[in-house]
């Protein structure tokens, strides 16, 4: 079936910098993505949203891109804290229900260098 | 607000034995779902409640049952583990109307 994938399973970057975290998601039909932070032990928290009208959105220090042509998403994080390290993942919304029609991708281990 | 708590953290089964866990959220919330997270995949519902008294099947329902008699609690029952079964399971919920769902700690389950 479809599914939503990651570029890149992991990604370690300096404190300070910029990240930028990808997906591939593969519905063309999909009109609502978020992004999802997990700290290690606990359960996923929301970070942003965007819907498939927009192609751009802005949170604190977040930044979300869509890019429908290429069925691509980024999640950006200026300048990266400690405590940014995490998983996150992205899951988009394949039907016109909620929950039950979202798909999430594997993920990608953000990991803070001092 | 608690927010959606799971009971309990940790549980270690033999095969074929069952359990049931427990979730429930003080939000008022409509929506409620169970997830499986097994590594290096993401997350797949296993059922999911749009109301008090509703359940239905998500994308992995074999081996699980679940129930909702109260609007906050979603119960998740395994009638005999099986290994295939050892993952780490949250609980979600939304309120009616948006897409966001709020999460449980999670749960994780051994079978042996």
């Amino acid at each position: 079936g479809e599914s939503v994938g990651l570029h890149l399973p992991t990604l370690s970057v300096q404190e300070g910098d910029n990240s930028i975290i990808n997906c591939a998601y593969s519905n063309s039909a999909s009109d609502y993505f978020i992004w999802y932070k997990q700290e290690s032990g606990k359960g996923p928290q929301f970070i942003i949203d965007i819907r498939s009208n927009m192609d751009k959105r802005q949170g604190q220090r977040v930044t979300v891109l869509l890019n429908k042509t290429v069925k691509h998403l980024s999640l950006q994080i200026a300048a990266t804290q400690p405590g940014d390290s995490a998983v996150y993942f992205c899951a988009e919304n394949i039907g016109s229900g909620r929950g039950q029609n979202f798909v999430f991708g594997p993920g990608t281990r953000l990991s803070v260098l001092p | 607000n608690a927010g959606v708590t799971q009971t309990p953290k940790f549980r270690v089964l033999k095969t074929g034995q069952s359990m049931t866990l427990l979730c429930a959220q003080d939000m008022n919330h409509e929506y409620m779902y169970w997830y499986r997270q097994d590594p290096g995949m993401g997350l797949r519902l296993i059922h999911y409640s749009v109301g008090e008294g509703t359940t239905a099947k998500g994308e992995v329902p074999d081996g699980y049952n679940v129930s909702r008699l109260k609007k906050q609690n979603f119960l998740l029952g395994l009638e005999s583990a099986a290994p295939s079964q050892t993952s780490v399971y949250f609980c979600a919920s939304t309120v009616l109307g948006a897409y966001e769902q709020f999460f449980g700690p999670g749960t994780r389950l051994t079978v042996l």
